[in-house]
């Protein structure tokens, strides 16, 4: 079955211990993001990746890092986490071709404390 | 920049009722538009891509249109039912093709 897949779905941490939430999607991608997801805000992207080797930012990267060392694979990292980067976490994919549809993991709900 | 907007904010409907939900964005230059569907807490499931070229696409009791040229789009729901209560997101590419940018979303209720 074609899908993104995230883990944690849930996290509890405390502020400063670093984490990483995994991504991974098994329909050959080039395309892969993060977005979180807040009351009132809605869905703002963090980071994305045009291919391998290849990341940028979205519009609220401050706080994360990501990285791209394979295709398949986008990982999330939380270096020092605050109370502020408390939030529901998506990952997601697409491939490179201009009319191309997005498909999202099931979420990664954060909570700093 | 480019904005989506969605109206109405949230929706409650008795069940069997036909109903609109509205997307409308600020700029005309996207490569698609995709409506997605969200449960409290959960995930998002992609209901309709629309590519830029399309008017319109269906899926059993959905039916998406696009207007590019006043940048709206409606989600048509027919005959709809209490497992049709979640919340609906509208969401464009952005002119560079590197995100999604999503409205708000319409929550709507079916009462039965």
């Amino acid at each position: 079955e074609a899908q993104v897949t995230q883990n944690p779905r849930y996290l509890i941490t405390v502020t400063g211990k670093k984490l990483t939430v995994t991504c991974s999607q098994n329909m050959n991608h080039e395309y892969m993001s993060w977005y979180r997801q807040d009351p009132g805000l809605g869905l703002r992207q963090i980071y994305y990746s045009m291919n391998v080797e290849v990341t940028d930012k979205g519009d609220v990267p401050e706080g994360y890092k990501v990285s791209r060392k394979e295709k398949r694979n986008f990982p999330l990292i939380l270096e020092s986490p605050s109370p502020n980067q408390t939030s529901l976490y998506f990952c997601a994919s697409s491939s490179s071709a201009p009319h191309r549809g997005y498909t999202f993991g099931s979420g990664t709900r954060l909570t700093v404390v | 920049k480019q904005e989506v907007t969605q109206i109405p904010a949230a929706l409650s409907v008795p069940e069997g009722e036909n109903l609109v939900l509205n997307c409308s964005f600020t700029d005309s230059a996207i490569y698609n538009l995709q409506w997605f569907r969200q449960d409290p807490g959960k995930g998002l499931t992609s209901l309709l891509l629309i590519q830029s070229s399309q008017r319109e696409q269906t899926s059993g009791r959905l039916n998406a249109s696009l207007d590019k040229s006043s940048g709206r789009s409606t989600l048509y729901i027919a005959a709809s039912q209490p497992g049709d209560s979640a919340t609906y997101l509208c969401a464009v590419d952005n002119q560079a093709g590197t995100a999604l940018i999503f409205g708000k979303g319409t929550t709507l209720s079916v009462s039965s």
